[in-house]
């Protein structure tokens, strides 16, 4: 029978749309959450955070929301490039040096 | 350059055989963890170690030992008890600032392949 978990959720997008990859956390104390990227063959790379505290936080290109109501986050890649091609994780902390990170999204950006 | 290097980076180990995974970091970090990816999976927690000499099992330890006898090294050995070793190896490192609130930094990791 297939495998549970070999294929993750994918998102195909053209160069210069913008992506949204979302993240559903299941600890409602959770209050630390953080955005990785990690490209084929290679760890994982811090792209943004936020606290609970706060709905909202914009770096370069890229902008995560988080909805407390309802245990979700996004992370949202203004005019993607091919560059940006890559598995993206989200993660949760919640008052502890541990996190929890979710399965991961596959951004694949077609030029 | 400050960072955390993996070595070797990739590993290939006969079954029945103990390996060991190197990680080093100089970024003068108390904490470190040990992570396994697999195909398709997100990272799941092998062990971690918040301050030399002490560290802790996560939530697949089984089949697997460490060491902290010095902040800047956390190796991790795969021994013979761990029934499917074949993974991507992850090393990670992160102050432990308060609140607890600090992203993780991670190694190139290490492929290890059982023969």
């Amino acid at each position: 029978g297939e495998s549970v978990g070999l294929h993750l959720p994918t998102l195909s997008v053209q160069e210069g749309d913008n992506s949204i990859i979302n993240c559903a956390y299941s600890n409602s104390a959770s209050d630390y959450f953080i955005w990785y990227k990690q490209e084929s063959g290679k760890g994982p790379q811090f792209i943004i955070d936020i606290r609970s505290n706060m709905d909202k936080r914009q770096g370069q290109r890229v902008t995560v929301l988080l909805n407390k109501t309802v245990k979700h986050l996004s992370l949202q890649i203004a005019a993607t490039q091919p560059g940006d091609s890559a598995v993206y994780f989200c993660a949760e902390q919640s008052g502890s040096y541990i996190p929890t990170f979710g399965r991961g999204t596959s951004l694949i950006v077609h030029p | 350059d400050g960072g955390i290097t993996q070595s070797p980076k990739y590993l290939f180990r006969k079954e029945g055989q103990n390996v060991t995974l190197s990680c080093e970091q100089n970024l003068n970090h108390d904490a470190m963890y040990w992570y396994r990816q697999d195909p398709g999976q997100g990272l799941r927690l092998i062990y971690y170690s918040q301050i030399v000499n002490d560290f802790q099992k996560g939530d697949i330890a089984e089949g697997y030992s460490v060491s902290r006898e010095k902040k800047e090294s956390f190796p991790l050995t795969v021994t013979s008890a761990q029934k499917n070793p074949t993974a991507f190896y992850l090393c990670a490192s992160s102050p432990r600032d308060l609140p607890p609130n600090n992203e993780q930094f991670f190694g190139p990791g290490t492929r290890l392949t059982v023969l």
